[in-house]
């Protein structure tokens, strides 16, 4: 367990579901982080949360909505996703978002 | 913005014997250097790290070697045992936009 637990660990849905992925720290951080691996893109940053603030969206389609209620938690919520979605979501949390990163698990995402 | 290149992309190496993998990033102003092991169904754990005041820094089998004139660090594993199978990723701090860039990753083999 690295302090950091995304759940569920696996999922899949279909492409006219609706779904969200969650992220918990216990670190103490204030930065958090979703990033998308696949066999494509290894490490692809998604949205970048700082003190609760969006401050970065890399380029994301509309049907991945980020939430970051608190320092503590962050959310990712899926919606007509497409088959090419499919891969790991990771999450991150890291201190003023200057020092190294520490990831959680993932969550295996499959859309059919 | 940062760029970092990471080689080679697969790595099989003899058990016992040594395992290089080699990082080269773009932004001269990056100060921290990350290197992280993904085992099969988790996250990236943080292994070692280097920042740019040092040139060389160890942990038991691994070091990690800095050069930032010729901007490139590696990742230096000895006696590698088969528990060191894993994906291996570099990363650079880009300052201008305060996050960790990642490189394209290395699969790490060790064959018994």
């Amino acid at each position: 367990e690295t302090g950091v637990t995304q759940t569920p660990r696996h999922l899949v849905m279909g492409m006219t579901n609706k779904k969200s992925l969650k992220c918990e720290q216990h670190l103490g951080h204030n930065a958090m982080y979703w990033y998308k691996q696949s066999a494509k893109k290894p490490l692809e940053l998604m949205f970048v949360y700082n003190f609760k603030e969006q401050t970065e969206n890399n380029s994301v389609p509309s049907r991945f909505s980020p939430e970051c209620p608190n320092s503590s938690h962050l959310f990712l919520h899926l919606h007509t996703l497409q088959p090419e979605d499919s891969a790991l979501y990771l999450c991150a949390s890291s201190q003023d978002d200057r020092e190294g990163y520490t990831f959680g698990s993932g969550t295996r995402l499959t859309v059919v | 913005g940062e760029n970092v290149e990471q080689h080679p992309s697969t790595l099989s190496v003899q058990e016992g014997d040594s395992a290089v993998i080699k990082c080269t990033y773009s932004d001269s102003a990056s100060n921290y250097f990350p290197w992280y092991k993904q085992e099969l169904g988790k996250g990236p754990q943080l292994i070692i790290d280097i920042r740019s005041n040092v040139g060389e820094k160890k942990d038991q089998r691994i070091a990690v070697t800095l050069n930032k004139t010729a901007k490139h660090f590696s990742l230096h594993i000895t006696e590698t045992q088969p528990e060191d199978s894993a994906v291996y990723f570099c990363a650079a701090m880009w300052q201008g936009a305060q996050k960790l860039v990642f490189g394209q990753g290395t699969r790490l083999t060790i064959n018994p």
